[in-house]
């Protein structure tokens, strides 16, 4: 079985642009969330989809958007970059009991 | 909203010994989970072991057992027999029962770096 795989791995963009962030879950998890994770904050929780609606939303700027396709797979996307927003973006897929969280490689994303 | 502390930034340990990792949390809820992720230099986030608070029973899996003590709101992670393989990162996390079928979210410790030396 295939596990969570969020592309691309690596991405610099610039200041000001935006970015796109794809995770597919596992087959037949039908949850994904998205975490950041800086050496500053830690990891901090950004959403949760759930059948194609947002279910949950961390304490982050409007900004940062997401969202899910009814083949499970999710995006986020992050507009107007600034530096903070520098980071390992992880994704996580979940079977029906979400304590079961199964997690991706993660993105890096770097902001000049 | 939840506070999850791990009070030791870094840690090491000889292979084939003990290691304990501590975590305390702030919360008042009264029906939660508890986590403890392993995060190798791969940077993926791999599930260690996990406690539910109305278990009083402390979690086991081959090498890795918990402390739960749920009046203290301590939880810590004992790894026996520490392997080369055990060098990563080390969160402790928490998750609120209520919200299981309403928007899961993992509150995250700032993590404990472990290092294994032969």
């Amino acid at each position: 079985k295939a596990g969570v795989t969020q592309t691309p791995r690596y991405l610099i963009k610039t200041r000001g642009q935006q970015v796109t962030l794809s995770c597919s879950p596992i087959s037949g998890h039908r949850s994904v969330s998205w975490y950041q994770q800086t050496p500053g904050q830690g990891l901090q929780f950004l959403f949760e989809y759930f059948s194609e609606t947002q279910r949950n939303k961390g304490n982050f700027p409007g900004r940062f958007s997401g969202r899910q396709f009814s083949n499970s797979r999710s995006e986020m996307n992050v507009s107007t970059l600034e530096l903070g927003d520098s980071a390992l973006y992880l994704c996580a897929s979940s079977p029906r009991d979400p304590t079961e969280a199964f997690f991706g490689q993660g993105t890096r994303l770097t902001v000049v | 909203a939840q506070t999850v502390t791990q009070s030791q930034p870094e840690m090491s340990v000889q292979e084939a010994e003990t290691v304990t990792l501590s975590c305390t949390y702030d919360t008042s809820e009264n029906n939660y989970y508890l986590f403890w992720y392993k995060q190798p230099p791969s940077r993926q986030m791999i599930l260690v072991i996990r406690q539910e608070a109305y278990k009083q029973q402390n979690a086991t899996e081959n090498r890795f057992s918990v402390n739960f003590q749920k009046a203290a709101k301590s939880f810590s992670l004992k790894i026996s027999d520490s392997q080369l393989g055990d060098t990563a990162m080390y969160f402790c996390a928490f998750m609120k029962h209520e919200l299981l079928n309403s928007g899961y979210a993992l509150n995250f410790g700032k993590g404990t770096s472990l290092l294994v030396t032969p």
